[in-house]
């Protein structure tokens, strides 16, 4: 079946460390790729979105995640996370060549933090 | 950014009786609402799309007839669980479609426990 896949769901770090989430999708076609965060206790908000252009996007507090078409995936990192950034991350698809305009969201990956 | 509301926050009821929950856009107009449901552990499953003045759009498997949906202005549509059963417990999250294609808004979500 089509899906987005987040193969972390649990990372443990601790402040300063790097930060790689992985995000996969099994749609073929155009797609429009989205991370969601949510920190304890709020709303889901958006932190990069890609659609077209430069495959490496940069988003809010540092983020940045890359889409490589040939793995389907689109990858969230951060160089040097902090205490602040424990949250849960959700990787969203829309595939657009199903014609529909439709977020699937991933699992999630909780991240946490120490200092 | 723009912020959407969720009304209750959390809820429990007895078997068998009716539960509204409530999702407002407090400072933009929302054509197209999304509800999601949220298991532990698991993705954020889309359960309908509601659109301002007509009838929503609900996913395959979601039961038009249990889950009531109804978009009546552009700042609220609600979610009634009818005829709740344990089995409804769950974490309902509403979501408004911003100017940008999807990026959305979303709502702090509704906790139901039904006993």
């Amino acid at each position: 079946a089509q899906s987005v896949s987040q193969h972390n769901h649990h990372v443990i770090l601790s402040e300063a460390a790097s930060l790689e989430l992985g995000c996969n999708y099994s749609y073929g076609g155009t797609v429009n790729l989205f991370w969601y965060v949510q920190y304890p206790g709020q709303h889901l908000q958006l932190l990069l979105k890609y659609f077209s252009g430069d495959p490496l996007v940069k988003g809010i507090k540092g983020f940045e995640a890359e889409f490589i078409k040939s793995k389907f995936s689109f990858n969230l990192r951060k160089p040097s996370v902090q205490w602040s950034d424990t949250a849960e991350y959700f990787c969203a698809v829309i595939p657009r060549s199903y014609n529909t305009d439709k977020l699937i969201f991933g699992t999630g990956t909780r991240l946490q933090v120490f200092p | 950014g723009a912020v959407v509301s969720q009304h209750p926050s959390w809820v429990i009821c007895k078997s068998g009786t009716s539960v509204k929950i409530e999702c407002r856009s407090l400072d933009f107009q929302a054509t197209t609402m999304f509800w999601y449901r949220q298991f532990p552990k698991q993705s954020l499953m889309l359960m309908a799309t509601s659109n301002e003045g007509s009838k929503a759009t609900y996913e395959q498997g979601v039961e038009k007839d249990k889950f009531l949906i109804n978009h009546a202005s552009l700042t609220l549509s609600t979610l009634t669980v009818t005829s709740a059963h344990p089995e409804d417990s769950s974490f309902y999250i509403c979501s408004a479609e911003g100017q940008g294609v999807g990026e959305l808004f979303f709502g702090e979500g509704s906790r139901l426990t039904v006993l």
